[in-house]
């Protein structure tokens, strides 16, 4: 069926860099898409990037292009999504998920990014 | 793009059907059949619930039902059970690899 297991909680502070990983098993890597979500407390969920099957298409949202790079590696089933410039506003749990263009159907578990001074 | 609008709340009772809707543009909501739902329990990831509008994954109950008009979609529960209760998410696609995501309802089983 698929797992998407993430790196652990993180804790940075205003203007730094963040890098979290996500790797897949128990499915084909190359045959879904993978989004990264992030949901800041108590709010609603935000969509941030896509990266198609064949690794060669990465679409941002709009709100977050220039500072999110999503990136993978085949050879280790993983996805890595950073983000820079940190603010106390990037406070937020960072999920991964699988799934086509339009939906995800197998995500993680969500890691925990703090923003503080 | 501007996130669809969700109302913040919603309830029943056990037993009764109660519906959430998700309003959008023509950009988005209304261009596509892309619209998917998704139930999220406290401190939980999020899981698929409806997409394509109206498609239910395996394993979903057919009391959880989707619909679209125009610019807005809907989620309907029906046979409201206190496993229910819940935060409920719409997106929809809205074209070039883009979603968007609605702010969320809390669903209270009275």
């Amino acid at each position: 069926q698929g797992q998407l297991v993430q790196s652990g909680t993180e804790v940075k502070r205003p203007g730094a860099s963040v890098k979290v990983s996500c790797k897949a098993s128990g499915y084909s890597f190359t045959t879904y898409y993978t989004h990264w979500v992030r949901q800041a407390p108590g709010q609603g969920l935000d969509w941030m990037a896509i990266i198609d099957p064949n690794g060669a298409g990465i679409t941002y949202a709009q709100t977050l292009q220039g500072r999110v790079t999503m990136t993978r590696d085949t050879s280790t089933s993983t996805v890595y999504m950073e983000l820079s410039s940190l603010r106390s506003e990037d406070t937020a749990v960072y999920y991964c998920a699988r799934g086509t263009w339009d939906h995800m159907d197998v995500w993680g578990k969500g890691t925990t990014v703090t923003v503080s001074s | 793009q501007s996130a669809l609008t969700q109302p913040p709340s919603a309830s029943g009772s056990p037993g009764q059907s109660v519906t959430i809707s998700c309003t959008g543009t023509s950009s988005d909501v209304g261009g596509y059949e892309y619209v998917s739902w998704y139930q999220q329990h406290p401190g939980k990831a999020p899981k698929l619930m409806i997409y394509e509008v109206t498609k239910r994954p395996s394993g979903v109950p057919d009391r959880f039902s989707g619909s679209k008009s125009g610019n807005t979609a809907s989620l309907t529960v029906s046979g409201l059970q206190a496993e229910d209760e819940a935060d409920y998410h719409c997106s929809s696609y809205a074209g070039i690899n883009n979603l968007v995501f609605g702010g969320g309802t809390t669903l209270t089983v009275l």
